[in-house]
């Protein structure tokens, strides 16, 4: 099966830093990765699919890219609101595998 | 609006069994394919089992093959998940989820329920 990792696992930042998350599969998965974004005690909301599309209702400080084996999560200007645990997830095929995640609090 | 609403969790001992159900609004429940995912205490998301709009084709994690059974019953809209053979383990939260297509070819997950807690101990 296809591993996910996900790199760092914890940052913290100050607001308004440009923000950068990792998430590297074993084995290619072409564009098939999502982002999530869980906030302490909620549900996770999707970010991103496709790699690099944005949720509709997620703002614009969200970007994704990658294709392949690595992928990145970007928040241009961290806000008060974002600190969350942000996940990768592979589905190009079964098993859908999630990353372990990325605390990101602020500094 | 899309709505999950999940129940069933609670506390079983270790070696019992549980089903889970999710019961699904604002959307046609038959078009899309539907998972569980949990998350122990603590820790990070986990994908457990997912099964197509149509119902065929039902996948699990390797944590839970042999022991759980994903189903669902369109007419009802509802989404269960058969637990048996519970270890401490399994403790968790168990989400449902829906994909925005019937097939996996779109098999993340863009509306989640709020949850029920399983929480296997003696």
């Amino acid at each position: 099966d296809i591993q996910m990792t996900q790199s760092p696992s914890s940052l913290s930042a100050s607001v308004g830093d440009r923000v950068t998350i990792t998430c590297r599969a074993s084995q290619g998965i072409s564009n098939f990765l999502a982002w999530y974004q869980q906030k302490p005690g909620k549900v996770p909301k999707l970010l991103i699919y496709v790699a690099s599309t944005l949720q509709s209702g997620v703002p614009s400080r969200f970007s994704g890219s990658g294709s392949g084996t690595d992928f990145t999560l970007t928040i241009s200007s961290l806000q008060p609101e974002d600190v969350a645990t942000y996940y990768c997830q592979k589905y190009n095929s079964a098993p859908f595998t999630f990353g372990p995640g990325t605390k990101v609090d602020i500094k | 609006e899309v709505q999950l609403l999940e129940s069933g969790g609670g506390l079983v001992q270790p070696g019992g069994s549980l089903r889970l159900s999710c019961a699904a609004s604002g959307f046609t429940f038959n078009s899309y394919a539907m998972s569980w995912v949990r998350q122990a205490p603590g820790k990070g998301l986990e994908w457990v089992s997912a099964i197509s709009g149509s119902g065929d084709t039902p996948y699990y994690g390797d944590s839970v093959k042999g022991r759980f059974t994903i189903s669902r019953d369109n007419s009802k809209k509802t989404l269960y998940l058969q637990m048996n053979s519970l270890r401490a383990e399994d403790t968790a939260v168990y989400y449902c989820a829906k994909s925005p297509s019937g097939s996996y070819y779109m098999a993340y997950f863009d509306y989640w329920g709020q949850g029920t807690l399983v929480t296997v101990s003696s």
